[in-house]
C-alpha cells in the first residue's frame, strides 16, 4: 500500500525558514518522480516543485524559485522541501505527491498534507 | 506558462443530473490532461488521466474527453457522493491546475 506522510509544518514568521519532509513507502521510491503541491486556505491547487526519481532535474514554480529547494534521499525514501524567505502568501496546506511511471509526470497519489502558516 | 481555465466556477445540480465541466488551455497540451476530485478537508483524488482514461476504481459515470486546448469532464448521473470541487491539470509542460469547479446541491 502506497503511503506518503508529510511532516515539518507549523507556524513561522515572515522571512523565516522551514523544512518539510515526506516519508514514502509501498513503492520503489527511486523509480518515481515526486512533487509538492500547495493549497492556500479556501483556494485552489498550486504546483510548487518537482524532482526526478534520481534526484536530478528539479523544477520550480515561478512563485517559489530562488526561495524553495526540493531534494530527496532515496536511501531513506524521503522527499524534502526547504523553504526560505517565507512570505504570508506561502501559507497553505502542502501536499507531497507521487508521479506515476512514464515521461510525463502525473500525480497519481497524494499525502494527507501539512499546514504551513507564515505570520507574525 | 500554460494557463488553465475552468468553467463554470460553480455548478448547482440535482442528483441524477448530467453534469459537464469544461477546461481550456492557453496552448495545446496534447492529451496530457488530468481531472481530480477534492472534497472539503480531503486530499485530491485522481479521476481521469490522459484526457479520457479512467483511473482504477473510479465509477464509470465519470468520463473525460478532448484534446489540444479544450477538455471536458462529464458525470453522466450525479450521485450524492459527487458533490465536490473538481480540478483539471495539464502535465504537458510543467504542471498547472485550473481554478476549480465546485459542484453543489441545487
Amino acid at each position: 500500500e502506497v503511503q506518503l506522510v508529510e511532516s515539518g509544518g507549523g507556524l513561522v514568521q515572515p522571512g523565516g525558514s522551514l523544512r518539510l519532509s515526506c516519508e514514502a513507502s509501498g513503492f520503489t521510491f527511486n523509480s518515481n518522480a515526486m512533487s509538492w503541491v500547495r493549497q492556500a486556505p479556501g483556494k485552489g491547487l498550486e504546483w510548487v516543485s518537482a524532482i526526478s526519481g534520481s534526484g536530478g532535474n528539479p523544477y520550480y514554480a515561478g512563485s517559489v524559485k530562488g526561495r524553495f529547494t526540493i531534494s530527496r534521499d532515496n536511501s531513506k525514501g524521503t522527499l524534502y522541501l526547504q523553504m526560505n524567505s517565507l512570505r504570508a502568501e506561502d501559507t497553505a496546506v502542502y501536499y507531497c505527491a507521487k508521479a506515476g511511471s512514464g515521461s510525463y509526470w502525473l500525480f497519481d497519489f497524494w499525502g494527507q498534507g501539512i499546514m504551513v502558516t507564515v505570520s507574525s | 506558462d500554460i494557463q488553465m481555465t475552468q468553467s463554470p466556477s460553480t455548478l448547482s445540480a440535482s442528483v441524477g443530473d448530467r453534469v459537464t465541466i469544461t477546461c481550456r488551455a492557453s496552448q495545446s497540451t496534447g492529451n496530457w490532461l488530468a481531472w481530480y476530485q477534492q472534497k472539503p478537508g480531503k486530499v485530491p483524488k485522481l479521476l481521469i488521466y490522459k484526457a479520457s482514461n479512467l483511473e482504477s476504481g473510479v465509477p464509470s459515470r465519470f468520463s473525460g474527453s478532448g484534446s489540444g486546448t479544450e477538455f471536458t469532464l462529464t458525470i453522466s448521473s450525479l450521485q450524492p457522493d459527487d458533490f465536490a470541487t473538481y480540478y483539471c491539470q495539464q502535465y504537458s509542460s510543467y504542471w498547472t491546475f485550473g481554478q476549480g469547479t465546485k459542484v453543489e446541491i441545487k
